[in-house]
């Protein structure tokens, strides 16, 4: 069982549609966690990054911690064409020592119809 | 952008050849991290650097080589290629070795026939 479980997709939207993206982890031990895009033939972008369980904005994102579940989720509002990526979760163990490794989902092709 | 440059975009090689692949991060960046990533999955964690010395690494095999220099640029090595070692490897960097988030560049496309 990977540690980090991202549905692969591929998830096909229409235009203006609010996108759920989801992870599970199974390490009770990961404390910070991200949301990454990737666009085709380029490396991943920060979209978000939380700590603590709960809801963080960043204009049309919205980023959902729970820890109790081992659960988190990427929303989307209206949804856009240029949306259209592949979508990471990535996770920090906070007792990795000096290193910052983070454990990445295997992500979730995202395309949003026009 | 991000601020971290990778050179080169491509590459092809041969089974059993060596390669050198570099990245350069921002000014300050003292941590930089090297990532595989396969076609189709997520990257995943080769080893990190601090301060030109290495402090982590992940479930890769020593082949598998990195150096960090003070003009905050680094380099990956992988020796004795393999077909499996085809993938997108990914540099990132950060100003510290704290849990912030990670940068990535965009990212050296090797593929090994």
């Amino acid at each position: 069982q990977k540690e980090v479980e991202q549905d692969p997709g591929p998830l096909s939207v229409p235009e203006g549609a609010i996108v759920s993206l989801n992870c599970t982890y199974s390490n009770s031990a990961f404390q910070y966690f991200m949301w990454y895009r990737q666009y085709s033939r380029k490396g991943p972008e920060l979209l978000m990054y939380t700590y603590s369980s709960g809801n963080k904005e960043d204009g049309r994102f919205t980023a959902q911690v729970d820890k109790s579940s081992k659960y988190i989720s990427l929303f989307i509002r209206d949804s856009q064409p240029s949306d259209s990526a592949t979508y990471l979760c990535a996770m920090i163990l906070i007792s990795s020592g000096s290193a910052r490794q983070l454990t990445f989902g295997s992500g979730t092709q995202l395309t949003v119809l026009p | 952008e991000t601020g971290v440059t990778q050179s080169p975009t491509h590459l092809i090689k041969t089974r059993g050849q060596q390669v050198t692949l570099r990245c350069s991060s921002q000014s300050g960046h003292n941590t930089v991290s090297w990532y595989q990533q396969a076609l189709g999955q997520g990257p995943q964690f080769i080893f990190q650097y601090y301060r030109e010395e290495e402090n982590g690494r992940g479930n890769f095999p020593p082949r598998f080589s990195g150096l960090q220099f003070p003009n905050y640029s680094s380099e990956l090595n992988v020796n004795a290629l393999e077909l499996d070692d085809s993938a997108l490897y990914l540099c990132a960097s950060s100003p510290d070795r704290g849990p912030s988030p990670l940068h990535f560049g965009n990212g050296t496309r090797l593929t090994v026939t």
